[in-house]
């Protein structure tokens, strides 16, 4: 079947540590997406990208770097400059023009 | 600039009806309508365009109003399975990101 995978499900993260988050997908989709949300709240863009080797920063992109190397892929990299990195990570993928966002299952980031 | 939702919790019993509605200062090409369960990735349910009609199934639809950038969530006869946040996610251009509001809470208790 068809789907978005997102791996770990749960992480931990020492002080200074840099720490990847793995996302793929099987939908043949364009664009993926990486988003934070914090309990309670809504999700807010850190990144997208709409082709492969290339991406846009979303409205909270700092302390965050993503590549996009293969379409199938798209890990996001929360580095030592993120300081309140605690959230849970959902990644996703739609077709570029127009379409619903499909969702992977989401990884929970925890600091030690 | 990230779209208004209301009310920002809802509590219904089994049976009863709600509206959510979503708000947008911008123009918007598209709104995009999400639910998610507790600790799970949101689900799509459905997508309105700009000068598209109503859009539903089952018990569950929306609209657009473009005049006022608006659009609403209908569930109707609620079951306890539709309970949890939805979401709406606004779209002011084809192939464009979407922003998506807080989220509104619905509990639907037996």
């Amino acid at each position: 079947d068809g789907g978005i995978t997102q791996s770990p499900k749960y992480l931990f993260r020492k002080e200074g540590q840099n720490v990847t988050l793995s996302c793929e997908q099987n939908l043949n989709h364009d664009a993926m997406y990486w988003y934070r949300q914090d309990p309670g709240q809504g999700l807010r863009l850190i990144y997208y990208s709409q082709i492969v080797n290339d991406f846009q920063k979303g409205d909270i992109a700092e302390g965050y770097s993503v590549s996009r190397e293969k379409k199938e892929s798209f890990p996001l990299t929360v580095t030592s400059a993120q300081k309140n990195p605690t959230a849970f990570y959902l990644c996703a993928s739609s077709n570029a023009h127009l379409g619903p966002q499909h969702f992977g299952d989401g990884t929970r980031l925890s600091i030690l | 600039q990230q779209p208004v939702q209301s009310p920002q919790a809802v509590i219904l019993r089994e049976g009863e009806d709600a509206v959510i509605n979503c708000s947008s200062s911008k123009a918007l090409y598209s709104v995009h309508w999400y639910r998610q369960k507790h600790g799970e990735a949101p689900v799509f349910l459905m997508i309105l365009l700009k000068g598209g009609e109503q859009k539903g199934h089952e018990k569950i639809s929306a609209s657009f109003n473009e005049k006022k950038q608006q659009s609403s969530l209908y569930l109707t006869a609620s079951q306890l399975s539709y309970s949890g946040t939805y979401f709406c996610g606004t779209e002011i251009a084809s192939g464009s990101r979407l922003t998506f509001g807080e989220g509104t809470q619905l509990t639907v208790n037996p």
